[in-house]
């Protein structure tokens, strides 16, 4: 069974750092790209990145690329995001999710087919 | 940015009733399109990749079609059970996007 499990969430203050983890199990880790998505409460879905089997390869949504860092351990099975400069508009659950590619007459769509349940990220003073 | 406008922001079904749910792409995006359900306080789950293909487990009553630019969620018979929020994401560029989500309700 593919389990993914975040954790590492919490209270944080304005201007502080956290470090979410994302715990993969139940499939072969260092097969899949992996991702992060967040929601601020009572909104919608949000893409922050994802990364490649063996991180040579790392995308992020802009407005975000210089706030956080997505990296992956794969002899630990592990997905890591650290946010840094948080603010409130950070303050949102945050998923992580596994990748998935179906190929279409040599095209890769990509889907996310696994997601873990979450960890809530406040930030505030 | 691919900008994904999605309609409507809420919709209100009878039960067995057909409903439909719109993505408009600022931009062609091949059909690298997945829809996304969500229920209260739950984290997402996949229903349709590839703009048409059914996730395993998902029942048949959910479809997906379009092409190019447009593309929709389609519910043939609403079930108690569908009252969620419904998300379409397009990963043909980056940074992927989502569209703002449909609130769907029993009426």
């Amino acid at each position: 069974e593919v389990k993914l499990v975040e954790s590492g969430g919490g209270l944080v203050q304005p201007g502080r750092s956290l470090k979410l983890s994302c715990a993969a199990s139940g499939f072969s880790f260092n097969d899949y790209w992996m991702g992060w998505v967040r929601q601020a409460p009572g909104k919608g879905l949000e893409w922050i990145g994802e990364i490649n089997q063996d991180s040579s390869t790392i995308n992020y949504t802009p407005s975000l690329k210089d706030k956080f860092t997505i990296s992956r351990d794969n002899a630990q099975n592990t997905l890591y995001l650290q946010m840094s400069k948080l603010g409130s508009e950070d303050t949102a659950i945050y998923y992580c999710a596994r990748k998935a590619i179906y190929v279409y007459y040599g095209l890769l769509l990509q889907y996310f087919d696994y997601w873990g349940q979450g960890v809530m990220v406040t930030v505030s003073s | 940015d691919i900008q994904m406008t999605q309609s409507p922001a809420s919709l209100s079904a009878s039960l067995g009733e057909t409903v439909s749910i719109e993505c408009l792409a600022s931009e062609g995006i091949s059909n690298d399109l997945a829809w996304y359900q969500q229920k209260s306080g739950k984290s997402p789950q996949l229903l349709i990749y590839a703009a048409s293909r059914l996730q395993d487990g998902v029942p048949s009553r959910f479809s997906g079609s379009g092409s190019g630019t447009r593309y929709s969620l389609k519910i043939s018979g609403m079930q108690p059970e569908d009252e969620a929020d419904y998300f379409c994401q397009q990963s043909y560029k980056y940074p992927n996007t989502f569209g703002a989500g449909t609130k769907l309700e029993l009426k």
